[in-house]
């Protein structure tokens, strides 16, 4: 089962850039790479997901090297509102018992 | 588009009473569905999925069970209640590699 490996925590300042990476060193062929965003008491969302090289959409980008090792993903310009618990899951929802939540990332965004 | 509704939204429940959370999605159809258990700061665990109507998965041995009487409705239930199901519950559904979640409902065992 592929489990990841994330910071705990995160400090940012409005404006930045933030990288948050996620390590998977046994990813499967046929999984991909999700990131989900969490507010306090409510339920994740979906932000970004990728299988290899770049994605990007309007609120996110991930990067996913050859190896797929390994994913980071990329948030330009954060606001306060960004402040929150970010996964990185590992696993293709149409094989169900592949699916393993770490404890994410909290992400301070600080003014 | 499609959309996800849990209800209620929050519930406590004294120890020993029965339980029911209901989950429905709209905007798709023969979705797979999720339940999960999310405690104070820890990720999010699975209890059951279902890829059908009438077909259940258990990952988690509990007093919990899961029915899925309708293509887009996912029950959570139990009999008696006890201190240890206190937490942040989830519906999910998913088509093909993407799950997407419900608003959740804030349990609480007193």
């Amino acid at each position: 089962l592929a489990k990841t490996t994330q910071p705990v925590s995160m400090d940012s300042y409005e404006g930045q850039e933030v990288n948050i990476t996620c390590s998977h060193n046994n990813i499967a062929t046929n999984d991909y790479i999700t990131w989900y965003q969490q507010f306090p008491s409510q339920g994740p969302r979906f932000i970004i997901q990728g299988y290899k090289t770049k994605v990007t959409n309007e609120v996110a980008s991930l990067f996913i090297p050859a190896d797929r090792k390994s994913s980071t993903l990329s948030l330009p310009r954060v606001s306060l509102s960004d402040t929150a618990v970010y996964y990185c899951l590992v696993g293709n929802a149409g094989n169900n018992r592949k699916l393993i939540w770490g404890l994410g990332t909290s992400l301070a965004v600080n003014p | 588009s499609q959309t996800i509704h849990q209800w209620p939204a929050t519930l406590v429940q004294p120890v020993g009473s029965p339980l029911s959370l209901e989950c429905t999605v709209e905007g798709t159809s023969n979705p797979n569905l999720y339940w999960y258990r999310q405690a104070a700061g820890r990720g999010l665990q699975l209890l059951f999925y279902s890829v059908g109507i009438g077909q259940i998965s258990s990952e988690v041995p509990q007093n919990l069970s899961a029915s899925r009487p309708q293509d887009r409705q996912f029950i959570l239930s139990s009999k008696k209640l006890l201190l240890s199901d206190s937490g942040f519950y989830l519906c999910a559904w998913s088509r093909e590699e993407t799950q997407y979640f419900g608003p959740g409902t804030r349990l609480l065992v007193l």
